[in-house]
């Protein structure tokens, strides 16, 4: 079984910019979360989608969205990209959003803003 | 605020010592627990949770954590670590609600 897939792999991208990432969760799973990984910050959640509606999300400003399509993959947006944006973004997929459900991780998208 | 601590950032430890990581939380109420171990190049992946129970739970590879509430804590544990124990180790807690709060980690180097 294919596990959570992500792109891209690495992104380079400049102060201002746009970006989006793509996630695909585990076949089944309805839930996807995004989580950002700066360094020396640990994983900070960013966003809860399940079954096409956000759920909840983390302390992030609002230009950082995203959104999940019917067949339940999502993308993440960053707009106006700053340079602490800098980091592995990382998704994660379960069975619904529930506590007793493991989220299982993807590999990351690890971005860059110069 | 509240949150997940690791205090421990770089732990070092030679094959067949003892491990015992440290995890701090400061959610009230009902919490579920995990820890999820990233080994290099590799995904995040789940160790071992506890819901509810028996508050010592045994997970993979031969790792086991125990939740002590008076301490907010739930720390892991292995009796004797070997160099594939080389990883980065995250305790994650969800309060209730159903976002995972993540500590920052604590980087685990087991040397031959």
């Amino acid at each position: 079984e294919a596990g959570v897939t992500q792109s891209p792999t690495h992104l380079i991208k400049t102060r201002g910019q746009q970006v989006t990432l793509r996630c695909s969760p585990i076949s089944g799973h309805t839930s996807v979360y995004w989580y950002q990984q700066a360094l020396g910050l640990g994983l900070q959640f960013l966003l809860w989608y399940d079954e096409g509606e956000e759920r909840n999300r983390g302390n992030f400003p609002p230009r950082f969205s995203g959104r999940q399509f019917p067949n339940y993959s999502s993308e993440l947006n960053v707009n106006a990209l700053e340079l602490e944006d800098s980091a592995l973004y990382l998704c994660a997929s379960s069975l619904r959003g529930s506590s007793y459900n493991e989220q299982f991780f993807g590999p990351g998208t690890r971005l860059t803003v110069l | 605020a509240q949150s997940v601590s690791q205090h421990n950032h770089h732990v070092i430890l030679s094959e067949a010592a003892s491990l015992e990581l440290g995890c701090n939380y400061s959610y009230g109420g009902t919490v579920n627990l995990f820890w999820y171990v990233q080994y290099p190049g590799q995904h995040l992946q789940l160790l071992l949770k506890y819901f509810s129970g028996d508050p010592l739970v045994k997970g993979i590879k031969g790792f086991e954590a125990e939740f002590i509430k008076s301490k907010f804590s739930f720390n892991l544990r292995k009796p004797s670590v070997q160099w594939s124990d080389t990883a980065e180790y995250f305790c994650a807690v969800i309060p209730g609600a159903n976002n995972l709060f993540f500590g920052t980690g604590t980087r685990l180097t087991v040397i031959p």
